[in-house]
């Protein structure tokens, strides 16, 4: 069956730290990539995407992700996480352009 | 970028009540606007899809007698929760959409957070 896995459903990091989110997911062709994250009181908010090309994508507040298709995931990076990114992060595909599927996300706790 | 509203943010009320939410899209004119569910600690799932004048298409298992969605004008869409029971209690989130109408456009709202008692 099709799906998006994240297999974290809650990580812990100290400030300063990095970061690494885990996205797989089950399709028959490559999909597009989404990531997106989600703060209380606050819409979802695109930090990257992936269609098509360079595989490491750059995103908005430090964030990249790598697509592996040997691998079928994306993965979410940050060299140095602050406090701020505390939130719940969803990775998302999409496998035409009108409907995106989501994974369970994958809640980040940041302790000073 | 883009700013999509929700109203209310939060909204209670009695079992076989009906509840409506807003949701719009501020700074742009959304062709195509999309309704999720989110239940706690799972992912969202995408409800319908609708276009500005057009009927919404649901998505399979989603019933569109209950969930009705109205899509009158490019920044306006409604989603009534008819005969609410409490098993439609859920935070439910609107997307919008510009002009390419499509999943690299969207734009999502805070979400409304629906109890039913």
């Amino acid at each position: 069956a099709q799906s998006v896995t994240q297999p974290d459903i809650h990580i812990t990091v100290s400030e300063g730290a990095s970061l690494e989110l885990r996205c797989n997911y089950s399709y028959g062709a490559t999909p597009y990539l989404f990531w997106y994250v989600q703060s209380p009181g606050q819409g979802l908010q695109l930090l990257l995407k992936y269609f098509s090309g360079d595989t490491l994508v750059q995103g908005i507040k430090g964030f990249e992700a790598e697509f592996k298709r040997s691998q079928s995931s994306f993965n979410l990076r940050k060299p140095s996480v602050h406090w701020s990114d505390a939130a719940e992060y969803f990775c998302a595909v999409a496998l035409n352009t009108d409907k995106l599927i989501f994974g369970t996300g994958t809640r980040l706790q940041v302790f000073p | 970028g883009a700013v999509v509203s929700q109203h209310p943010s939060r909204v209670i009320c009695k079992s076989g009540t009906s509840v409506k939410i807003e949701c719009r899209s501020l700074d742009f004119q959304a062709t195509t606007m999309f309704w999720y569910r989110q239940f706690p600690k799972q992912s969202l799932m995408l409800m319908a899809t609708s276009n500005e004048g057009s009927k919404a298409t649901y998505e399979q298992g989603v019933e569109k007698d209950k969930f009705l969605i109205n899509h009158a004008s490019l920044t306006l869409s409604t989603l009534t929760v008819t005969s609410a029971h409490p098993e439609d209690s859920s935070f439910y989130i609107c997307s919008a959409s510009g002009s390419s109408g499509g999943v690299d456009t969207q734009y999502f709202g805070p979400g409304t957070r629906l109890t039913v008692l």
